[in-house]
């Protein structure tokens, strides 16, 4: 069993859709989780960035954690055009060592205006 | 607004040859980072760096080199480039506080062919 999942989709919706991407993930010591938005040709950009279980909302994404089920999820609202890129969920073991990230292989989105 | 900076974008080269990737960040991050996208793979980590002069290995550092002589550049080696390692490299970035290290920043990548 792979230490995170991540369903590579592609996944389409249409603009205005709500989105939601998810990650599971296999080590229950993993405390720290990150989402990634990763444009075609670009380096992955930080989204989210959320310790332990809970929410996060930050504009039209909210960053879900739930240490029980070891999964996390990412929600778009409002989804627009510009926010089609393969989105990556990376999680470390604890913020000291944070330089360990396990990245997920990323999911592939497309909204359609 | 520089960030980090990666050269060349892209790169096509033989096996046995070796080539060299750079990465420079304006930032003065303590940590700098490489690693490999590859379909199926993911990315994956295969050296870092904690300070000038520190390095170490990650998860995938076989046919790779690098160094730091100074805190904003973390150049990355292959000694004799092989067709396994054509890949897409980032070079990523990050700061430690004092009790946690902040999220790693990326620069654009360099694409990578080996023929």
């Amino acid at each position: 069993q792979k230490e995170v999942e991540q369903d590579p989709g592609p996944l389409s919706v249409p603009e205005g859709a709500i989105v939601s991407l998810n990650c599971t993930y296999s080590n229950s010591a993993f405390q720290y989780f990150m989402w990634y938005r990763q444009y075609s040709r670009k380096g992955p950009e930080l989204l989210m960035y959320t310790y332990s279980s809970g929410n996060k909302e930050d504009g039209r994404f909210t960053a879900q954690v739930d240490k029980s089920s070891k999964y996390i999820s990412l929600f778009i609202r409002d989804s627009q055009p510009s926010d089609s890129a393969t989105y990556l969920c990376a999680m470390s073991l604890d913020g000291g060592s944070n330089y360990k990230l396990t990245f997920g292989k990323g999911t592939l989105l497309t909204v359609n205006p | 607004d520089a960030g980090i900076t990666q050269s060349p974008r892209y790169k096509i080269t033989e096996t046995g040859r070796q080539v060299t990737l750079m990465c420079h960040q304006t930032w003065s991050h303590s940590y700098m980072f490489w690693y490999r996208q590859d379909l199926g793979h993911g990315l994956r980590l295969i050296y870092y760096s904690a300070a000038a002069d520190i390095t170490d290995k990650g998860e995938v550092p076989d046919g790779y080199v690098v160094s730091r002589s100074k805190t904003e550049n973390f150049p990355l080696t292959l000694e004799s480039a092989t067709r396994s390692q054509t890949s897409v490299y980032f070079c990523a970035s990050s700061e430690y506080t004092g009790f946690w290290l902040q999220p790693q920043h990326f620069g654009d990548g360099t694409r990578l062919s080996i023929l």
